[in-house]
């Protein structure tokens, strides 16, 4: 199993570009997630996913869109990039089971909004 | 609203000594508790977990966490701590009764001095 993938590893964006981050799984999990990690403010949800069809918004989605058209994968898309938006982005899958079960995060991208 | 708190943002302490990095938590309810890695440059790796059962949680690496319901804290240990395990550590917290999303603390940086 590769677990789960996150392309590309770093991006250089100017400010009002607009890329997707790709994320896909192979352990047919119904639970997916954004994060952002930033300097001292730990991780920070942006949007998640509890199946193909369902998104819902976590504590930092502003300027964030996601889709969940497969079980496998959850894109991030910025629309319109900020230099705000500069931070390590992971991608995180997990079964739902009541809860209890443990995220499997991915590699990270690494993007930098000029 | 659950929250969590890892109170030392560094913990430093020497090759072969014991390590303790703190967690302490506030959720309703019967909490699931994590307990995640992060080596430079990586993803979060899954170390711990405690759902239910006996408090002493045993995990990878030779660490292990104990969960105290009276003091909401759930501490990771090791009794000898080694150089490679100088790393970021992430507690997390699942409220429970159906509840999927987790919260993270902001992380504590542990440096092993040799």
């Amino acid at each position: 199993n590769a677990g789960v993938t996150q392309t590309p590893k770093f991006q250089v964006l100017k400010t009002g570009q607009s890329m997707t981050l790709q994320c896909a799984q192979d352990m047919n999990h119904e639970y997916m997630s954004w994060y952002r990690q930033d300097p001292g403010m730990g991780l920070r949800l942006i949007h998640y996913s509890v199946g193909a069809g369902i998104t819902d918004q976590g504590e930092v989605p502003n300027g964030y869109n996601v889709s969940r058209s497969t079980t496998e994968d959850f894109p991030l898309r910025l629309l319109s990039a900020a230099p705000s938006q500069t931070s390590v982005y992971f991608c995180a899958s997990s079964g739902l089971a009541g809860g209890a079960d443990t995220q499997y995060f991915g590699p990270g991208t690494r993007l930098t909004v000029l | 609203a659950q929250s969590v708190a890892q109170p030392e943002d560094q913990v430093n302490v020497a090759e072969g000594n014991p390590l303790t990095v703190k967690c302490t938590y506030s959720v309703s309810g019967n909490p699931y508790l994590f307990w995640y890695v992060q080596y430079p440059n990586r993803g979060l790796q899954f170390l711990l977990k405690y759902i239910t059962g006996d408090n002493l949680v045993k995990g990878s690496y030779g660490f292990e966490a104990e969960f105290n319901k009276s003091q909401t804290s759930f501490h990771l240990k090791k009794p000898s701590a080694l150089v490679s395990d100088s790393a970021l550590y992430f507690c997390a917290v699942i409220p429970g009764g159906g509840s999927y999303i987790p919260t993270f603390g902001r992380g504590t940086s542990l440096i092993v001095h040799p």
